[in-house]
């Protein structure tokens, strides 16, 4: 099927490595980011969240990072596997419960 | 989170004719959302959908390009009208559950 992200920037890791990938969002006022994985062919799938009362939080493997003075948001991937390759995009909430997407990230995992 | 389909899931369309796309939630849901992403780009909202109320849309697209249904909490439907090859993208439906929002697997659209 179609590509999604080709042409986006690009991280490529080794099978096993941890994975970061940044985020710089534009709303200070934004008070909920999310995390999507979407790989190809496929709807973004949710993979963690936090909101802007918090700096960390943790999920199985992945670790979302918030540094709301310089409004950045990173996701770390621990023990990056095949599976994992896919383009990630950060979505902030803009107050009306829409998000507001960030350009997108593609992760290569080579074997 | 919740189970949500849409149809049809592709579709190859000449310039000029309209297309209805749907999309269904398996539970009740107050807000659904309508989202394009055009080859290689990120996600851009077109209008959100709830029940009971008129669409409300996002700069840059308008109802009679882009008409919108919402006649219960379970289902909508997004029709691009008169298509030209630009409307070429993926169609997205998402919904919001407990404060995250969730997303059909989309509809890939070209359009000749």
């Amino acid at each position: 099927g179609e590509s999604v992200g080709l042409h986006l920037p690009t991280l490529s890791v080794q099978e096993g490595d941890n994975s970061i990938i940044n985020c710089a969002y534009s709303n200070s006022a934004s008070d909920y980011f999310i995390w999507y994985k979407q790989e190809s062919g496929k709807g973004p799938q949710f993979i963690i969240d936090i909101r802007s009362n918090m700096d960390k939080r943790q999920g199985q493997r992945v670790t979302v990072l918030l540094n709301k003075t310089v409004k950045h948001l990173s996701l770390q991937i621990a023990a990056t596997q095949p599976g994992d390759s896919a383009v990630y995009f950060c979505a902030e909430y803009t107050g009306r419960r829409a998000l507001t997407f960030g350009s997108g990230t593609r992760l290569q995992v080579q074997p | 989170s919740a189970v949500i389909s849409q149809k049809p899931s592709r579709d190859i369309c000449q310039r000029g004719t309209s297309l209805t796309i749907q999309c269904q939630v398996d539970s009740q849901v107050t807000m659904m959302f309508w989202y394009r992403q055009q080859p290689g780009q990120s996600l851009t909202l077109i209008a959100t959908a709830n029940q009971g109320s008129e669409a409300t849309y996002e700069s840059g697209f308008v109802i009679d390009k882009f008409p919108i249904s919402r006649p219960n909490l379970t289902f909508s439907t997004l029709t691009v009208s008169n298509m030209s090859p630009e409307d070429s993208s993926i169609y997205l439906c998402s919904v919001d559950i407990g404060g995250g929002q969730y997303f059909g697997p989309g509809t890939r659209l070209t359009v000749l």
